[in-house]
């Protein structure tokens, strides 16, 4: 079964600290991959796309790795605006490229 | 911004009730979907739409479900007789080329099926 895991958290950490989450994927087909970001009972919005070389927007990095079928995110300098699930995302090659996506990892940083 | 807007924000039904989910995507988008989240769980994809028709659907999406776009602006998604456990949260979204491309998501229609 095609999956993208996670880790649920919630990981709790002070502002200003630098987190780390993982994502893997079960898919070695998968062509795109993505991070969302969603508030609670709102809708996912888009983070940042991952590229193959890694890509940073600002505080945000993000890494992918092919070999071992994972994504990560950093986030450096932490803010209380941070707090939120980040879900991990992947598009397989279909008709039009069905993405799954991970269950999300629980962020909350506080003051 | 131009953004996706769904109606209604929450509907309540009884059970073996059809319901109809309202979506309108982004206006020069071509490429729609449906997905939904059972409240604690994940986004789970149903449907992807593009040139008036199906391009995919999981499994999830069986004979109870079905989409259209019946004019220009507005794309539908129809549970013919809902169960309880089709209760959840329905997003629409929408992109502008392909599912490889970024997708705006709609604030979600609230299901709760009785």
């Amino acid at each position: 079964r095609k999956e993208v895991e996670q880790d649920p958290g919630p990981f709790n950490v002070p502002e200003g600290a630098t987190v780390a989450f993982n994502c893997t994927y079960s898919n070695s087909a998968s062509q795109s991959f993505f991070w969302y970001r969603q508030d609670c009972r709102k809708e996912p919005k888009l983070l940042m796309s991952v590229y193959s070389s890694g890509n940073e927007d600002g505080r945000f990095t993000a890494q992918l790795n092919r070999a071992s079928q994972y994504i990560s995110l950093l986030i450096r300098d932490s803010k209380l605006s941070d707090s939120a699930t980040y879900l991990c995302v992947v598009a397989s090659p279909g008709g039009s490229y069905i993405p799954t996506f991970g269950r999300g990892t629980s962020l909350i940083v506080h003051p | 911004e131009p953004e996706v807007t769904q109606t209604p924000s929450h509907q309540v039904t009884q059970m073996g009730q059809e319901v109809i989910l309202r979506c309108v995507p982004i206006s020069n988008h071509l490429y729609f979907y449906w997905y939904r989240q059972i409240l604690g769980q994940k986004v789970e994809f149903l449907v992807s739409f593009y040139n008036n028709e199906i391009s995919e659907k999981s499994e999830i999406f069986d004979d109870q479900f079905s989409v259209e776009r019946p004019d220009g602006s507005n794309f539908t998604l129809k549970i013919r007789s809902t169960k309880l456990e089709d209760s959840a949260m329905y997003f629409c979204a929408s992109s502008e080329s392909s599912s490889r491309e970024t997708q705006y998501f709609g604030p979600g229609t609230r299901l709760l099926v009785l």
